[in-house]
C-alpha cells in the first residue's frame, strides 16, 4: 500500500477482554514502531522492531502488553486483561532504517482504543 | 533520560503575525531533532529535521545547543498553519521521543 495502514481504526471492549491490533508497514521499512497516545498528550513510545526481532520494548507499560513481527512486515499488538486506562489511540510507524540512522517515520491513522 | 518540552499547551495568532513554538531538551550529547505535525483529520508527519536545515512551508527550526533548544518558527502566520505540532528528539541511537504538543490557532 501507499502509507502505513492500521486496522482496526476502532476498537471498543469491556475491561478484562483481550485486543489485538495490527499494523502493516510500507513495503520494505525494516524499522517498526509502536506508540501510544493519551488526550493530551504527546506519542508515547511502546516497542519498536528491526526486521522480526523487539530492539528495544523498554516503553511496555507491563506484562499485559505485547508485540510480533514475525515475517518482518505486519506487525500485531496484543493487550491482554484491558484495563481502562489502556483507552488511547495507539500509533504504529515505520521507517526504513531505525536507530541510530532512523530518518523519518511514518505513521499510520491510528486505532483508537476504549476500554469501557 | 532524554526528555523534550514543550511549554505551550495552546498558541493563538492572527494571520500574518510571526510565529513561534519552543521547545527544550535534555540531553548532553548531540542530539537529532524533529518537528512533526497533524493537521485535522490527516495522520502525524515529518515537518522538517534540524540535520536537513531546510525551510519547510515557510518554518524554520534551529538547533542551539547552548540553550538546549530547537524553536519552530514563521515570519507571517497563514490560516493552514493551525494544527499540532510536536517536537521530538533522538540521542544516542535511541528512539525518537516526542513532546506534549503545541496547538496553533491561526486567526483571521
Amino acid at each position: 500500500g501507499a502509507g502505513v495502514s492500521q486496522t482496526p481504526s476502532n476498537k471498543v471492549t469491556e475491561k478484562g477482554k483481550y485486543v489485538e491490533l495490527r499494523c502493516d508497514p510500507i513495503s520494505g521499512h525494516t524499522a517498526l514502531y509502536w506508540y501510544r497516545q493519551s488526550l493530551g498528550q504527546g506519542p508515547e513510545f511502546l516497542i519498536y522492531f528491526q526486521g522480526t526481532g523487539a530492539a528495544d520494548d523498554s516503553g511496555l507499560p507491563n506484562d499485559r502488553f505485547f508485540a510480533v513481527r514475525p515475517e518482518g512486515s505486519v506487525s500485531t499488538l496484543k493487550i491482554q486483561r484491558t484495563e481502562r486506562g489502556d483507552s488511547a489511540v495507539y500509533l504504529c510507524a515505520s521507517s526504513l532504517m531505525g536507530p541510530p540512522n532512523t530518518g523519518e517515520l511514518f505513521f499510520g491513522e491510528g486505532s483508537r482504543l476504549t476500554v469501557l | 533520560a532524554q526528555r523534550v518540552t514543550q511549554p505551550e499547551k495552546l498558541l493563538s495568532v492572527f494571520k500574518g503575525a510571526p510565529v513561534e513554538l519552543k521547545c527544550n531538551y535534555s540531553y548532553s550529547g548531540s542530539p537529532e531533532l524533529f518537528w512533526y505535525v497533524q493537521y485535522s483529520r490527516q495522520r502525524l508527519q515529518l515537518l522538517l529535521r534540524h540535520i536537513s536545515r531546510e525551510s519547510i512551508k515557510g518554518f524554520t527550526a534551529d538547533l542551539n545547543k547552548g540553550e538546549t533548544s530547537f524553536h519552530l518558527k514563521k515570519p507571517f502566520a497563514q490560516e493552514e498553519d493551525s494544527a499540532m505540532y510536536y517536537c521530538a528528539f533522538t540521542g544516542g541511537g535511541n528512539k525518537l521521543t516526542f513532546g506534549t504538543g503545541t496547538q496553533l490557532k491561526v486567526e483571521l
